[in-house]
């Protein structure tokens, strides 16, 4: 399968902890994005990368929130000390210049 | 900046009747607009997208969705729903600038219902 892939699926949390998601986008792809979507809602800008470079960060992003895409590869998105409002599913998407983005099947956080 | 609405958070056909689902967008400069598709416990997928050229589009199964600048609108239809069809459905915008940057703003969905 040479899409993009999430991992975890899914997480379960106390407050207070740090998590850790990844993305492996599609090979060839050097934008990357991550997505972050409540119920009812559309999935809404966190931050993007082309290459290894951080080229946008949404104001949603608080201090706690930071996202690596070393050597232009995968991604990581590290929330630190979670509240219970960054229960949500976090998108990852990926895409050439063409612009339309290929997304993941996303992983579920949950904070208890 | 780019903003889409999508009006009717939640639509229901009967099966075989006309699928209809609004998008207005709002952008400064000429747009890409997207149509995706996610059914339950699962990504996103891409229905269609309009950049440039001809405005009526055609996606997957069987939908299409034509782009009409004096409206701002870009509305997705299906003639004939199929049950398969529930889902909810995103519309998209994005600065159209090809090779560059494109962030992708998306509406807040309609959920599709059909009705045996």
């Amino acid at each position: 399968d040479t899409g993009v892939s999430q991992d975890p699926r899914h997480k379960i949390t106390k407050r207070g902890q740090n998590v850790t998601f990844r993305c492996d986008p599609i090979s060839e792809h050097n934008r990357l994005y991550w997505y972050r979507q409540t119920l009812g809602q559309g999935p809404e800008f966190l931050t993007y990368f082309q290459n290894e470079a951080q080229l946008e960060k949404s104001r949603l992003l608080s201090d706690r929130f930071s996202a690596e895409r070393p050597k232009g590869s995968f991604s990581t998105l590290e929330i630190q000390r979670t509240e219970q409002g960054d229960s949500a599913m976090y998108l990852c998407a990926s895409s050439s210049s063409t612009g339309e983005l290929f997304f993941g099947e996303g992983s579920r956080l949950t904070v208890l | 900046a780019q903003s889409v609405t999508q009006l009717g958070s939640h639509v229901s056909v009967s099966e075989g009747a006309l699928v209809l689902l609004r998008c207005n967008y709002s952008s400064s400069v000429p747009p890409y607009l997207f149509w995706y598709v996610q059914y339950p416990n699962q990504g996103l997928q891409l229905l269609l997208k309009y950049t440039t050229g001809a405005t009526l589009v055609k996606g997957i199964n069987g939908f299409e969705a034509e782009f009409k600048k004096s409206e701002t609108s870009f509305h997705l239809t299906k003639p004939s729903a199929h049950m398969s069809d529930a889902a909810e459905y995103f519309c998209a915008v994005s600065r159209g600038s090809s090779g560059g940057y494109q962030k992708v703003t998306f509406g807040t969905g309609t959920k599709l219902q059909v009705i045996p």
